[in-house]
């Protein structure tokens, strides 16, 4: 049981490229949400989805791009990559029904130049 | 809207101390507050949540409803609590979380 497991762990982009973050749970939670992690800003949601095939956006989704085609994986995009999205990014997974906490992947750091 | 106010950014305690980390929230409805930790270069994870009422590693919090709080508490601060610790809220219902701006925390030997 792996948990939330996201990939890569760091890039580094110059402005204008994209990317995709990966981000996948095996532990079969409905709800999966981005959040990116800024010093003296906590972590503030990006996207977020409730199942497959639902996505929504959250507190600073400008730039970013999900989808959700199946239960266990929601990757994270950005389109034209601006050094305003140099940050940590946080995927989390969580099952409403069971009122779990929310488990975190390891986190990607990304640099844009 | 909801929020989570945390308005210590840097805590600095000496190793057997007590530490309390503050944790003050504004939220109309039934509100559900967890803290995470997050020890250097790892994930966050969780630490406490209030509808559990247990001693994690030492620490406890209590929600007090009246002052809109959920402060961290633990009576001897050790080392190995050095991180960043957010409080979050969320709304019973909805998964959606939202964080506090954090606390680090360090420890002094």
């Amino acid at each position: 049981n792996a948990g939330v497991t996201q990939t890569p762990k760091f890039q580094v982009l110059k402005t204008g490229q994209s990317m995709t973050l990966q981000c996948a749970q095996d532990m079969n939670h409905e709800y999966m949400s981005w959040y990116r992690q800024d010093p003296g800003m906590g972590l503030r949601l990006i996207h977020y989805s409730v199942g497959a095939g639902i996505t929504d956006q959250g507190e600073v989704p400008n730039g970013y791009n999900v989808s959700r085609s199946t239960t266990e994986d929601f990757p994270l995009r950005l389109l034209s990559a601006a050094p305003s999205q140099t940050s940590v990014y946080f995927c989390a997974s969580s099952r409403p029904e069971l009122n779990t906490e929310a488990f975190f992947g390891q986190g990607t750091r990304l640099t844009v130049v | 809207a909801q929020r989570v106010t945390q308005p210590e950014k840097l805590l600095s305690v000496f190793k057997g101390a007590p530490v309390e980390l503050k944790c003050n929230y504004s939220y109309s409805g039934s509100p559900e507050l967890f803290w995470y930790v997050q020890y250097s270069r790892q994930r966050l994870q969780l630490l406490l949540r209030h509808i559990s009422r247990e001693s994690i590693k030492g620490f406890t919090a209590d929600l007090n409803k009246g002052e809109t709080s959920f402060h961290l508490k633990k009576p001897f601060a050790q080392e190995e609590d050095s991180a960043m610790y957010y409080c979050a809220l969320r709304d019973f219902g909805n998964e959606k979380l939202t964080f506090g701006t954090g606390t680090r925390l360090t420890i002094i030997p």
